[in-house]
């Protein structure tokens, strides 16, 4: 059973590149989300989705764009990616019923823009 | 605004030497507070999920507890193995997703 998991485990990009960050879960989970981790600021929702087709955005939405075509998948694209966005982004997802705050996390995609 | 603060950012204890992980959060409403714990390189790990004041949750040494305002996670002598991160989250209300506000994380050190 691999739970959540992200590819790929590690990117760098040059100014205005776009990339996409592919995450799968194989538990059924309805609800995934995309978080950043910054040192000194935690961990930080982007976007995230509560069920195949539908999306809404966290806290830190800006540059960043999401799709769920397939229940268990959930993309995160960068359309041009600036230096701000050097960050570990990590995929999660939780049930869509009770304990939706305990989230299964993948082990994070680390990304360097240049 | 919904904001958790965890203290110490960092905290090095001698193996067997009990203490405690504060969380200090404001939100509206509160739905639950979570705790985790994070290994370098890897992504969290979901430990407790605490709902309303008093209630108390343990695993093997660890025990977090929850007031109105904060909670606590306390490590009964600690073994290096459980040197990590460890992260505070709530979930406010009306949010029944996995929305949750993260503190920045207290990093533990057991030395042996």
């Amino acid at each position: 059973n691999a739970g959540v998991t992200q590819t790929p485990k590690f990117r760098v990009l040059k100014t205005g590149q776009s990339m996409t960050l592919l995450c799968a879960q194989d538990m059924n989970h309805e609800y995934m989300y995309w978080y950043r981790q910054d040192p000194g600021m935690g961990l930080r929702l982007i976007h995230y989705s509560v069920g195949e087709g539908t999306t809404a955005k966290g806290e830190v939405p800006d540059g960043y764009n999401v799709s769920r075509l397939k229940k268990q998948n959930f993309l995160l694209g960068l359309e041009s990616a600036a230096p701000s966005q050097t960050s570990v982004y990590f995929c999660a997802s939780s049930k869509g019923t009770a304990n939706t705050g305990e989230l299964f996390f993948g082990e994070g995609s680390r990304l360097t823009v240049l | 605004e919904d904001q958790v603060t965890q203290s110490p950012e960092a905290l090095r204890l001698q193996e067997g030497e009990s203490s405690s992980l504060n969380c200090s959060y404001t939100v509206s409403g509160l739905r639950g507070l979570f705790w985790y714990r994070q290994d370098p390189g890897k992504g969290p790990e979901f430990l407790f999920t605490l709902y309303s004041a008093g209630e108390e949750k343990e695993k093997e040494r660890l025990k977090a507890t929850l007031t109105k305002k904060e909670s606590f996670l306390h490590i009964t002598a600690p073994k290096p193995e459980d040197s990590a991160t460890y992260l505070c989250a709530v979930q406010a209300i009306p949010s029944n997703t996995g929305k949750l506000i993260f503190g920045q994380g207290t990093t533990l050190q057991v030395k042996p």
